[in-house]
């Protein structure tokens, strides 16, 4: 069975660009997280996904950042525009209800 | 401030020695969950503690739950090279927001 799987695996751009970074989750997992992993940090919680409803965005910049899991599967996760700030690991986890997480590999994004 | 701390934030050690790692809290958590990470890749699930003063072990990884679920430990018995590695703590409190939050990290490296 594939994990959850995100792309791409790197990006680097220049600052004020946009970019976006995908998940795919496990199949049936109905919980869907992104997280931001700062170097020598534990991941941060950006938003939670139930199907496909936002239940936990409280720590998304929405000034800049945005999601989407339309039809409650794969999910998308943008910045507009990046700052220097946002160079970091972006990771996509999904769960079943109560169930323990299982992470993708992550995006390792660099604003230059 | 860290919701979850961890000591130490990095260890290095002889091959064939033991060692413990700590994850402290003020706050009451409903589950603790222990993950490990290698470069590159997203944190892997190890364990999951729900119990006040439960104990799991994982071959040569004894995982507890303090008494008061404020806290845990995992202690590596025999560590070997395969075991260096982030190990990262993770919970869910009682009260407030139901999500998973992460403590900072312990790098662990293991010298031949």
């Amino acid at each position: 069975e594939a994990g959850v799987v995100q792309s791409p695996r790197y990006k680097i751009i220049e600052k004020k660009q946009p970019v976006a970074f995908w998940c795919n989750p496990i199949s049936g997992h109905n919980t869907l997280y992104w997280y931001r992993q700062n170097l020598g940090q534990g991941p941060e919680l950006l938003i939670r996904y139930e199907n496909e409803e936002a239940v936990d965005d409280s720590q998304l910049p929405k000034d800049r950042f945005s999601a989407e899991r339309l039809k409650g599967v794969d999910s998308t996760l943008k910045i507009q525009p990046a700052e220097l700030g946002d160079s970091a690991v972006y990771l996509c986890a999904s769960s079943i209800y109560r169930g323990g997480y299982t992470f993708g590999s992550g995006t390792r994004l660099t604003v230059v | 401030t860290q919701l979850l701390e961890q000591s130490p934030q990095f260890l290095s050690i002889q091959e064939g020695e033991n060692l413990t790692v700590y994850c402290n809290s003020s706050s009451v958590f409903s589950s603790l969950q222990w993950y490990r990470q290698e470069p590159g890749e997203g944190p892997v699930l190890l364990v999951t503690v729900v119990t006040g003063g439960e104990v799991k072990k994982l071959k040569r990884l004894t995982f507890q739950f303090g008494d008061a679920r404020k806290d845990s430990s995992l202690h590596i018995t025999a560590a070997q090279p395969g075991d260096t590695g982030l190990y990262l703590c993770a919970g869910v409190r009682i009260q407030g927001a139901q999500k998973l939050v992460f403590g900072q990290g312990t790098r662990l490296t293991i010298n031949p």
